[in-house]
């Protein structure tokens, strides 16, 4: 199994720009969900998933959408990139709920200039 | 908003040597988890445990929950050199699909 796959490991956008951090998950989890990790703020919720055709906001979700159609899927959407969005970004699923332990992707870094 | 907040922020202590880390939150929890993570790697589950716990064991690690004082510990015992990492505490509200995590501990076992 490769557990949860992160997909580019790093990227570098341009103020304005949009684009797509993919996350991918082979194990059947019903629960995913998207971190920023800044330094010095630890890991804050963006966007949550309790299964496939339902998300939810969490503590930062300003500036990122996401979808769930697949229980395998969880992609993370920058519409307009901002350098206040400049961050590592991780994806990470769980079996059922959050009373679980997550499973966390290798992140994605971002640095938007 | 950190719910969890991990005392000490940085740490370094000799090989052999116990670690202890600190979490308290703020309000009322489902359950409490501990994360390891890796430079430039994502996080790691270490231990979880209930609001109805008060310790766990896993291998070197004890976890204690201290429901009264909101407040939990990871202690380390006989470290290691691979225990250098950053730990995270993380929590989950009653009713809620949230996982919160604290600011994180940064570990440096000296060899």
């Amino acid at each position: 199994n490769a557990g949860v796959t992160q997909t580019p490991k790093f990227q570098v956008l341009k103020t304005g720009q949009s684009m797509t951090l993919q996350c991918a998950q082979d194990m059947n989890h019903e629960y995913m969900s998207w971190y920023r990790q800044d330094p010095g703020m630890g890991l804050r919720l963006i966007h949550y998933s309790v299964g496939a055709g339902i998300t939810d906001q969490g503590e930062v979700p300003n500036g990122y959408n996401v979808s769930r159609s697949t229980t395998e899927d969880f992609p993370l959407r920058l519409l307009s990139a901002a350098p206040s969005q400049t961050s590592v970004y991780f994806c990470a699923s769980s079996f059922q709920t959050v009373n679980s332990p997550l499973h966390f992707g290798n992140g994605t870094r971002l640095t938007v200039t | 908003s950190q719910q969890g907040e991990e005392d000490p922020q940085a740490l370094s202590i000799q090989e052999g040597e116990n670690a202890t880390m600190n979490c308290s939150y703020k309000t009322s929890i489902n359950n409490l988890q501990w994360y390891r993570q890796n430079s430039g790697r994502g996080l790691v589950h270490l231990i979880l445990i209930r609001s109805n716990e008060r310790e766990k064991h896993s291998g070197r690690l004890r976890v204690t929950l201290d429901t009264s004082k909101k407040s939990s510990s990871l202690l380390i015992t006989a470290s290691r050199a691979a225990d250098t990492a950053s730990y995270f505490c993380a929590t989950v509200n009653f009713g809620n699909e949230k996982l919160t995590f604290g600011t994180g501990t940064r570990l440096t076992i000296i060899p």
